[in-house]
């Protein structure tokens, strides 16, 4: 049974502060996807990663993926407090079928001035 | 392009009353999700179509919940009886085929169940 587990689930940083979310996963898997969302909103795609080495940066948001250590980073550098949201990541299984995604318990970010 | 459009946006209702969700996926997408989120499960997967047929429906709680997709843009939720641990915010979602195709989200249905 695959397994998600982000961590922290919960970070506060400051303004101008760098920080890295993890996420951790338990079996083999070819692909991985993060996602954004803000209190009370819909889920927004941010990166999709589909290889080992895979990096996507966006803004203030890099995300990497490293399949043999079954982790994906999201680099956070220099935040700002437009990105205070709950940040998902979602894995699914090597060759399993495209709609079996299973998602972290997610990482609140608080960004405060 | 419009995005995936739910409603109702938000639903109240009594124990033992029928709820129906409704979602209309991005056109041109095959592939529709229902998730569930509380602060408890976090996000669950429901059931998931491809081209209108239910391909794994083996997060659906019980026999009260039931999912439909008649056509290519349209798919409906019911619970029949609802019980307020069904409370919860509703996601409909939908993508292309392919790996590299995300599920775009809808704004969700948050269902209080009194």
């Amino acid at each position: 049974e695959l397994k998600v587990e982000q961590n922290p689930l919960f970070l506060s940083m400051q303004e101008g502060k760098n920080y890295t979310i993890y996420c951790n996963y338990s079996t083999t898997s070819d692909r991985l996807y993060w996602y954004r969302q803000d209190p009370g909103k819909s889920l927004e795609s941010l990166f999709v990663l589909l290889s080992n080495g895979a990096v996507k940066q966006e803004g203030r948001l890099m995300a990497s993926l490293d399949t043999k250590a079954r982790l994906s980073t999201l680099h956070i550098t220099a935040a700002v407090h437009d990105l205070s949201a709950t940040y998902f990541c979602a894995v699914g299984l090597v060759g399993g079928s495209q709609g079996n995604l299973i998602f972290g318990k997610g990482t609140k970010l608080s960004v405060k001035p | 392009d419009a995005g995936v459009i739910q409603s109702p946006r938000h639903e109240v209702t009594e124990m033992g009353q029928e709820v129906t969700l409704r979602c209309k996926p991005i056109s041109g997408h095959d592939y529709l999700f229902w998730y569930r989120q509380t602060m408890m499960r976090g996000l669950e997967l429901l059931i998931y179509f491809n081209n209108n047929v239910p391909i794994d429906d083996s997060g659906m709680p019980e026999d009260r919940f039931s999912a439909k997709m008649p056509n290519a843009s349209f798919s409906t939720l019911k619970i029949q009886p609802s019980e307020p641990r069904d409370s919860a915010v509703y996601f409909c979602a939908s993508s292309g085929t392919g790996y590299n195709q995300p599920q775009h989200f809808g704004d969700g249905t948050r269902l209080s169940i009194l």
